[in-house]
């Protein structure tokens, strides 16, 4: 049981590059959400999705575009990624939005 | 949405002493409250959660309160141990059922 899946671990982008971050859950949980970790701010929401077909935006989503292309899978983009992106990325599911969330290991993301 | 405020951002506590670690939140209709531990280069973990309908819960060392009426909510860890340092981290799941966090507490337990 793998749980919460992440790819990839590790990222340098130029300033202006795109890419996206890949995220697979395997517990058949309905909502899913991409946070950003930065130090002294804690994990702030960027994209939530309640579940397959339904996306939300967070408490920081611009910059960033999600797809919820299944149950399974929650792929956060980058258009244009700025130095301001640099950060650790975390994926996250849950049953609903009132049980337990499970997070990957993360994402290191470095724009230079 | 809802804001999550953590307090304190830093804790230092010898060996065995007690810690604890507060939070409050905004939005009223807020009813799931988790925190999590997060070790260094791994993703958070849960580790105890509460829900409204209850002021206190308790596993082993580890107790959280809640306050619905002053919205605050709070952990204790008792008789700490070397492998309790990390970061922790409140939550709370608002009337839109988005987990919002605290920005998190690191922990040392001085042996």
């Amino acid at each position: 049981n793998a749980g919460v899946t992440q790819t990839p671990k590790f990222q340098v982008l130029k300033t202006g590059q795109s890419m996206t971050l890949q995220c697979a859950q395997d517990m058949n949980h309905n909502s899913m959400y991409w946070y950003r970790q930065d130090p002294g701010m804690g994990l702030r929401l960027i994209y939530y999705s309640a579940s397959e077909g339904t996306t939300d935006k967070g408490e920081v989503p611009n910059g960033y575009n999600v797809s919820r292309l299944n149950k399974r899978e929650f792929s956060l983009r980058l258009e244009s990624a700025a130095p301001s992106q640099t950060s650790v990325y975390f994926c996250a599911s849950s049953a609903n939005g009132n049980t337990e969330a499970f997070f990957g290991q993360g994402t290191r993301l470095t724009v230079v | 949405g809802e804001n999550v405020e953590q307090h304190p951002s830093t804790l230092s506590v010898q060996e065995g002493d007690s810690a604890v670690i507060k939070c409050t939140y905004s939005d009223s209709a807020s009813n799931y409250f988790p925190w999590y531990k997060q070790e260094l280069g791994k993703g958070p973990q849960l580790i105890i959660d509460i829900r409204s309908n209850v002021g206190e819960k308790k596993d082993q060392r580890i107790a959280v309160t809640l306050n619905k009426t002053a919205k605050h909510f709070s952990l204790h860890i008792t008789e700490t141990q070397p492998e309790d340092s990390a970061v922790y981290f409140c939550a709370a799941t608002g009337g839109d059922y988005k987990l919002s966090f605290g920005a998190g507490t690191t922990v040392t337990v001085r042996a």
